[in-house]
C-alpha cells in the first residue's frame, strides 16, 4: 500500500520563527490533507491540497504531486501553533486515508 | 453547520467489557470513518461506512464492528476489551468518500481500559 513519511519528526522553535514541514508519499494521489493535532486530540483541518499552493493566514501548503510531496510553511509561529501536524492521503483504492508519522511541533515563548 | 460530534468523549472500562461509541456526521456527509489512534501505532483506518453499508475495513480483530444508521449517524462497538485497546478513537465524516472529498474529523472519545 501507499506509504507517507514526514519530516522532521520533532521540531523546537522559538515564537516567531518560520518553518516548514515535510510530506512524501510512495504513490501518486488526488487527494491530500494537512491536519493540526491539537493537545486535546482533535484533528483541525488546515489544507485540502491534492496540488499547487493555498494559503491561510501564516500557514501556507505546497504540494508537487507529480514529484510526490507536500510542504507546509508555518511563519511568525506562536505557542498556539504547538502540536502534532500530519498529512493523509488516499490509499490506492481511495477507500481511506493513510496518515503518515506526524510532525511534533514545539514553540517557545 | 454543525460539525462532527462523538460520545462519550471520555471512557474508562475494564478488561473483558465492551463499549459503544457514537458519531453524527456533518449534515449531509453520507460517508463515515473511523480511526483508532495510539502512540506506538499512530493513526489507523478501522473501517468506513457509506448508506448503512460497510465498504471498507482496516486490519483489526473481529472483536471491532460497527454499523451506520439511515440518518448517517455510525456507532462502533469492541467487546471483550483487552488493554491495548485504550487508545483515542477518532470518526471522520466526508462527503461521498475519503479518498476524493475533505474528510472532518470529530473531537474524539478516549478510551482507557483498566
Amino acid at each position: 500500500g501507499i506509504q507517507v513519511e514526514q519530516s522532521p519528526p520533532d521540531l523546537i522553535l522559538q515564537e516567531g520563527a518560520n518553518s516548514t514541514l515535510r510530506c512524501n508519499f510512495s504513490d501518486s494521489v488526488n487527494n491530500l490533507q494537512w491536519f493540526h493535532q491539537n493537545p486535546w486530540g482533535q484533528l483541525i483541518n488546515l489544507f485540502y491540497i491534492p496540488s499547487g499552493t493555498k494559503q491561510n493566514g501564516r500557514l501556507s501548503a505546497t504540494t508537487v504531486a507529480t514529484e510526490r510531496y507536500s510542504l507546509l510553511y508555518i511563519s511568525s509561529s506562536q505557542t498556539t501553533d504547538s502540536g502534532v501536524y500530519f498529512c493523509a492521503v488516499p490509499d490506492n483504492y481511495g477507500q481511506n486515508f493513510v496518515f503518515g508519522p506526524g510532525t511534533r511541533l514545539s514553540v517557545l515563548p | 453547520k454543525a460539525g462532527v460530534t462523538q460520545t462519550p468523549r471520555y471512557l474508562i472500562k475494564t478488561r473483558g467489557q465492551q463499549v459503544t461509541l457514537s458519531c453524527s456526521p456533518i449534515s449531509g456527509h453520507r460517508s463515515v470513518s473511523w480511526y483508532q489512534q495510539t502512540p506506538g501505532q499512530g493513526l489507523q483506518f478501522l473501517f468506513e461506512y457509506f448508506s448503512e453499508t460497510q465498504r471498507n475495513k482496516g486490519n483489526f480483530p473481529g472483536r471491532f464492528s460497527g454499523r451506520q444508521f439511515s440518518n448517517s449517524r455510525s456507532e462502533m462497538n469492541v467487546s471483550t476489551l483487552e488493554l491495548g485497546d485504550s487508545a483515542l478513537y477518532l470518526c471522520a465524516s466526508s462527503l461521498l468518500a475519503p479518498g476524493s472529498d475533505e474528510q472532518y474529523f470529530g473531537p474524539g472519545t478516549r478510551l482507557t481500559v483498566t
